[in-house]
């Protein structure tokens, strides 16, 4: 079964800076998909950013970019500039390609808070 | 296009009584996928299901929980003789294939 671990319960950064959230993960699989989810205070699951295992170059969107190690089963997530919007919690989770069933699987979560 | 849509937003039901779920995918979307998120904690699968049919339920609880998605019509996660500890927020996500999942806005149940 997978794991997904974030050792970061809860971080603060300065508004316009950047941050790094730590995710790992255990697996045997070769074949799988990472993301990072963001869920403010309204609740609502947002995709931040995606990225398969088979591709090395990290996946990046805007201010948001992933730091991929398949080696060390390593997922970090980091933000640039930060924005006071940013403040949410945010969920690393797993997900293996194929075999009937494709759930995800996230990690207990990391609280961000933006300071201005 | 509108989003995955769940109703109600809040439920509130008192131990012993049935509480329903529903949920719409999105236009085109055959997959539908239950999780459940306690407080302070990360979101857990449920289940996993295409029209008509289960796939997966490996993290449903055995007894009193139940889920389908019918041919026509929503998605439904039912919860019979509710206890305090199935207060939670259920998010229902679905996806056209595989990979992407895309989450609807979460079922608040709140037993009392």
């Amino acid at each position: 079964a997978q794991t997904v671990t974030q050792s970061q319960p809860e971080m603060s950064v300065q508004e316009a800076e950047t941050v790094t959230l730590s995710c790992t993960y255990d697996t045997s699989e070769n074949n799988y998909y990472l993301f990072w989810y963001k869920q403010p205070p309204s609740r609502q699951m947002i995709l931040v950013i995606r990225q398969e295992a088979y591709k090395q170059q990290n996946a990046t969107e805007n201010r948001f970019s992933v730091n991929f190690q398949k080696a060390a089963k390593s997922f970090s997530l980091k933000i640039s500039d930060s924005q006071l919007g940013d403040t949410a919690m945010y969920f690393c989770a797993f997900m293996k390609h194929g075999g009937g069933s494709e759930k995800l699987v996230f990690g207990k979560g990391t609280k961000l808070t933006v300071n201005p | 296009n509108a989003g995955v849509m769940q109703n109600p937003r809040h439920l509130v039901r008192r131990r012993g009584q049935e509480a329903r779920l529903r949920c719409s995918p999105m236009k085109g979307h055959s997959h539908v996928y239950w999780y459940r998120q306690l407080p302070e904690e990360g979101l857990k699968f449920m289940v996993y299901l295409q029209k008509e049919n289960i796939i997966d339920e490996s993290g449903m609880p055995k007894e009193r929980f139940s889920a389908e998605f019918p041919k026509e019509g929503p998605s439904i996660l039912r919860i019979q003789q509710v206890v305090r500890g199935d207060s939670a927020a259920y998010f229902c996500a679905s996806s056209p294939a595989y990979n992407e999942q895309f989450f609807g806005p979460g079922t608040r149940l709140t037993v009392l």
